[in-house]
């Protein structure tokens, strides 16, 4: 079975200041999806990126980029230029090529704290 | 567009007691996906419909907690009798098709058992 881990519980970065959360994931599999998901206190969660493992270029979304290492089954996301709103809890997701869009095996998350 | 729907957005009960939360996904969404979310832990699938049928139910402990989604639209979880370890969000997520595409989510329903 696929395990994702975020070793990292919670972090804190100060405001325009760039923070890197880390996520390490086990699989057998060839192709797959890797997702980063913020959900703030509100409760709404929301797809910050997405990677695709068969793609070498590390998928970017504006202050959000990642550093996909695939032999090393590591998938970190780096924000850039941290803003309070940022502020957040952010989980890592695996999942398997050509599966339900809601069949992804998530993280326990890594608590954002971004100072001003 | 309007996003996936939710209520109740919290809801406390006593033990034993049954609790029922409702889902509306985002209108032409065929598919329809109920989590929990323990405190501290990523969401866990609990069921997956597509349309009005149960595509996966594997995760879901059928001895208390039940689901249906009448007419393929709005969907609604409930959990009789509630135990402690019941305590969580209850996250609803939609999608347009099944493979290869993103899931939205609900707010949640933070449910609490006394």
């Amino acid at each position: 079975a696929q395990t994702v881990t975020q070793s990292q519980p919670e972090m804190s970065v100060q405001e325009a200041e760039t923070v890197t959360l880390s996520c390490t994931y086990d699989t057998s599999e060839s192709d797959y999806y890797l997702f980063w998901y913020k959900q703030p206190p509100s409760r709404q969660m929301i797809l910050v990126i997405r990677q695709e493992a068969y793609k070498q270029q590390n998928a970017t979304e504006n202050r959000f980029s990642v550093n996909f290492q695939k032999a090393a089954k590591s998938f970190s996301l780096k924000i850039s230029d941290s803003q309070l709103g940022d502020a957040a809890m952010y989980f890592c997701a695996y999942r398997r090529y050509n599966t339900n869009a809601g069949k992804s095996t998530f993280g326990d998350g890594t608590t954002l704290t971004v100072k001003p | 567009e309007a996003g996936v729907a939710q209520s109740p957005r919290y809801k406390i009960i006593e033990k034993r007691q049954s609790v029922a939360f409702w889902c509306n996904p985002i209108s032409g969404h065929a598919t329809l996906y109920w989590y929990q979310q323990i405190l501290g832990q990523g969401p866990k699938l609990l069921i997956q419909f597509q349309n009005n049928g149960v595509v996966d139910d594997s995760q879901l402990p059928k001895d208390r907690f039940s689901a249906e989604r009448l007419k393929g639209v709005d969907s609604t979880l409930k959990i009789q009798p509630a135990k402690l370890e019941d305590s969580a969000v209850y996250l609803c997520a939609s999608s347009l098709d099944s493979l290869n595409t993103e899931a939205f989510f609900g707010q949640g329903t933070r449910l609490t058992v006394v």
